[in-house]
């Protein structure tokens, strides 16, 4: 069946770089994508969506780019702050049905 | 403050009794959601529900049941059934299906001994 994947369980990054979560997706017919961040022991929270007509979105400090040629998404954090310590996970929708989830990456930010 | 609510963040019950889970919305949103979250996985959704008293079972509702008898309120039954109950579970509401943000509560961690 279709699914969304990561590229990476783990992401260790330095303090103050930027980091790059990676998400591919099988779908081609997906016109929907979310990224959330998870805390330990809460729930998700959003960070920012993008819908296929677009190559990319921007909020702040974060960035997503979707490339639908290669079905590929990212999530670029700009400077990393100890703060950005997390499980990232994507999600896809099409035809309106339910979001479909990614297994998620931890961020692991190093001092 | 709008949000949703859940309750209570702990739980702990005996193999073989049923428990519920509290879910409450004031954001007026249409559908909501109920997951299953196991450690170092993603989520899983078990029911969800478009409208007031209708709900559909999502990829894992075997031993679980929900009811939408209001729009701001979800709960879900963990029953006997459920051969592996213990997980933390999140709901969810949007303001409507599909390609809308989910808004996430802050889960409940049940442990069945």
């Amino acid at each position: 069946g279709e699914s969304v994947g990561l590229h990476l369980p783990t992401l260790s990054v330095q303090e103050g770089d930027n980091s790059i979560i990676n998400c591919a997706y099988s779908n081609s017919a997906s016109d929907y994508f979310i990224w959330y961040k998870q805390e330990s022991g809460k729930g998700p929270q959003f960070i920012i969506d993008i819908r296929s007509n677009m190559d990319k979105r921007q909020g702040q400090r974060v960035t997503v780019l979707l490339n639908k040629t290669v079905k590929h998404l990212s999530l670029q954090i700009a400077a990393t702050q100890p703060g950005d310590s997390a499980v990232y996970f994507c999600a896809e929708n099409w035809d309106n049905y339910q979001l479909i989830w990614g297994a998620g990456t931890k961020l692991i930010i190093k001092p | 403050d709008g949000g949703i609510t859940q309750s209570p963040k702990y739980l702990f019950r005996k193999e073989g009794q049923n428990v519920t889970l509290s879910c409450e919305q004031n954001l007026n949103h249409d559908a909501m959601y109920w997951y299953r979250q196991d450690p170092g996985q993603g989520l899983r959704l078990i029911y969800y529900s478009q409208i007031v008293n209708d709900f559909q079972k999502g990829d894992i509702a075997e031993g679980y049941s929900v009811s939408r008898e209001k729009k701001e309120s979800f709960p879900l039954t963990v029953t006997s059934a459920q051969k592996n109950p213990t997980a933390f579970y999140l709901c969810a509401s949007s303001e409507g299906q599909g390609a809308y943000e989910q808004y996430f509560g802050p889960g409940t961690r049940l442990t069945v001994t």
